[in-house]
């Protein structure tokens, strides 16, 4: 599988201030890259797919002038949380998919928890 | 909406017995499963996949069973060791496609020594 490292892994920050997080593909080129938010005894949900050198795709109900995603390489994809709030206190995760034979899997980062005081 | 779901929110388990996590889907358009597990505060682990055109797949210690009659996903552990404690979940998605994947809500699965 795919090795994929997160910086940092965790973070406080004031309420107000902007957050950025680095997801990594350690071991091979990821054109695409996917952003998840996990609320404590929560499932994982997609916020947005990451696309290297084009704009993300968000989901529904996600504000993309509040998440920004940045792919610019095909190792790199960062996620900027802007005005942070209490509400945004939640574990960041990404993935990126690899392709093993005919078949495409997606594998996680470590995660970053943020917590917005 | 569609959704993956999950019978049991917990499982204890004695140390040493096998395992077994359920999983019920919805979306009858879904032709590819994965479980995963994720030890507290970290990221999910993949465990093991498998396809709609099967019925049944093993790995290490692992097997995974899709009944596509009853929509219906099942995580195998043989053997349970005390490392297997963790939150298990089970994922849908269109092999096609696997880039859009779906989770469930996960079932902690807790050993007894």
């Amino acid at each position: 599988g795919a090795v994929v490292s997160q910086h940092p892994s965790w973070v406080i920050c004031k309420s107000g201030t902007s957050v950025k997080i680095e997801c990594r593909s350690l071991d091979f080129q990821a054109t695409t890259m996917f952003w998840y938010r996990q609320f404590p005894k929560q499932s994982l949900m997609l916020m947005a797919t990451s696309n290297e050198g084009s704009k993300a795709t968000y989901e529904q109900g996600v504000e993309k002038d509040k998440f920004l995603i940045n792919h610019a390489s095909l190792t790199l994809s960062t996620l900027t949380v802007t005005s942070a709030h209490p509400e945004d206190s939640s574990f960041y995760i990404c993935s990126v998919m690899s392709s093993s034979g005919r078949e495409e899997t997606q594998y996680f980062g470590p995660g970053t928890r943020l917590l917005v005081l | 909406g569609e959704s993956v779901g999950l019978h049991l929110p917990t499982l204890s388990v004695q140390e040493g017995d096998n395992s077994i996590i359920n999983c019920a889907y919805s979306n009858s358009a879904s032709d590819y499963f994965i479980w995963y597990k994720q030890e507290s505060g970290k990221g999910p682990q993949f465990i093991i996949d498998i396809r709609s055109n099967m019925d049944k797949r093993q790995g290490q210690r692992v097997t995974v069973l899709l009944n596509k009659t009853v929509k219906h996903l099942s995580l195998q552990i043989a053997a349970t060791q005390p490392g297997d404690s963790a939150v298990y979940f089970c994922a849908e998605g269109l092999y096609s496609s696997a880039s859009k994947i779906i989770f469930g809500s996960g079932t902690r699965l807790s050993i007894r020594p």
